[in-house]
């Protein structure tokens, strides 16, 4: 039972198309995060979200737009793809904000 | 100045050596401190969880934390193949949920 997933896995698309990443959680957990590794590896927070309500928004374009649903989803959406938006999108949970965070396994973004 | 600091290696050992892996910090607000494992094309799994300074231990790893020095530290006995993988520490502050990576350490462990 996959704790935390996404999906799709790998993404290939063309700059100025729109896509979205979904992301589903079945911990139970009412945090949820979006993180960016770029290509040297580097996690980035994106943004968090406590029972369905957004608390963090790092420096990130208007271009991505995350929705949750409900406790257990988080989808990421991205208009006008560009080159430098190629990385792997990595979705977390945790029970609280004092948790340790529990990702899932990543969508590998292509931009092309 | 980066808020955590890690050498990104590679660092390589034969099997079942002692590996020390290292990380700095420099915000003294940070009070949660994590290890995280990630295999290649795998998210990061959470390995080790401590709270202020002191050790930790679970089966071969140990994780310590100084916080006068703002040091962190994950040692691992007997090493193993399978422990090959990027170490990823992370701090946290109390009531702010930004975890703050470190950019990783590359493990190679050769039979």
């Amino acid at each position: 039972d996959t704790a935390v997933s996404q999906t799709p896995k790998y993404l290939v698309t063309q700059m100025g198309n729109d896509k979205s990443i979904k992301c589903e959680q079945n911990l139970g957990h009412d945090t949820m995060y979006w993180y960016k590794q770029d290509s040297k590896k580097f996690l980035k927070i994106m943004f968090s979200y406590n029972n369905k309500e957004l608390i963090i928004n790092e420096t990130v374009p208007n271009r991505f737009s995350p929705k949750s649903p409900d406790k257990a989803h988080l989808n990421l959406h991205i208009n006008s793809l560009e080159l430098g938006d190629s990385a792997v999108y990595f979705c977390a949970s945790s029970q609280d904000v004092n948790s340790p965070l529990h990702f899932g396994n990543g969508t590998r973004l292509t931009v092309t | 100045q980066k808020e955590v600091e890690q050498d990104p290696g590679p660092l390589s050992v034969p099997e079942g050596a002692i590996v020390s892996l290292n990380c700095t910090y420099s915000n003294s607000a940070f009070q949660y401190f994590m290890w995280y494992r990630q295999y290649s094309r795998k998210g990061p799994e959470l390995l080790m969880y401590t709270y202020s300074s002191g050790n930790k231990e679970d089966g071969r790893f140990t994780a310590q934390v100084d916080k006068s020095s703002k040091y962190i530290s994950l040692f691992i006995r007997d090493s193993q193949p399978s422990d090959s993988a990027t170490y990823l520490c992370a701090t946290l502050n109390s009531g702010y949920s930004t975890l703050t990576f470190g950019k990783g350490t590359m493990l190679l462990v050769s039979p």
